[in-house]
């Protein structure tokens, strides 16, 4: 399984700013990135996917991709108490621990 | 899109019983399948992989093991179970096509060991 570093958290930001996720990962051949999202007791649900260098946007998240420092980040603005869960990083089906956020309101 | 289904969601056995926990897939044609188990604030731990019926690729040794008997039937068993065993086990599948490393998770099935 490849190997995949998530920033420990937990991650408090109050209601309204930005959380910033940080992966890294060791694999330099992994092509597919991918963010997933899981509240408490349920499944992992993905939210983004990423393949390409550069930034993606949707929505509120953004992710950023750097391949030549193995680096993949998930942005969330504007956060909302909604988004408080364990965000997942992934590439090639291995799976980092996971980042707590919690929003404060 | 797929759709998977697992059961049951929830399940209390004693230590030392079997186990059998069921995984079917809709909505996609041969699927790559997984069995994660996820012990309480704990990250995911692949168990089994599987590309194709019959074919089972185990990551973890220990006392589960996995069955693919149809395309899209997936199952997680045990002959006695562990407390260690406790967590919540997750099917997932990935889709053929662009897309195809993408994994999409089932609902769960939480498991007590007592």
């Amino acid at each position: 399984q490849k190997e995949v570093e998530q920033n420990s958290g937990p991650l408090s930001v109050p209601e309204g700013a930005i959380a910033s996720l940080n992966c890294t990962y060791s694999d330099r051949g992994s092509q597919s990135f991918f963010w997933y999202r899981q509240y408490s007791g349920k499944s992992p649900e993905l939210i983004m996917f990423i393949y390409s260098n550069g930034d993606k946007e949707d929505g509120r998240f953004t992710a950023q991709l750097n391949k030549a420092s193995q680096y993949v980040s998930l942005l969330i603005r504007d956060s909302q108490p909604s988004d408080s869960a364990t965000y997942l990083c992934a590439t090639g089906g291995g799976f980092g621990a996971g980042t707590t956020v919690t929003v404060r309101a | 899109s797929q759709t998977i289904h697992q059961w049951p969601a929830t399940l209390v056995q004693p230590v030392g019983s079997p186990l059998s926990l069921e995984c079917t897939v809709e909505g996609t044609s041969n699927p790559n399948l997984y069995w994660y188990r996820q012990a309480a604030g704990r990250g995911l731990q692949l168990l089994f992989y599987s590309v194709g019926i019959g074919q089972i690729s185990s990551e973890v040794p220990q006392n589960l093991s996995a069955s693919r008997p149809q395309d899209r039937q997936f199952i997680l068993s045990s002959k006695k179970l562990l407390l260690s065993d406790s967590g919540f086990y997750l099917c997932a599948c990935t889709t053929v096509g662009f897309e195809q490393e993408t994994q999409y998770f089932g609902p769960g099935t939480r498991l007590l060991v007592l």
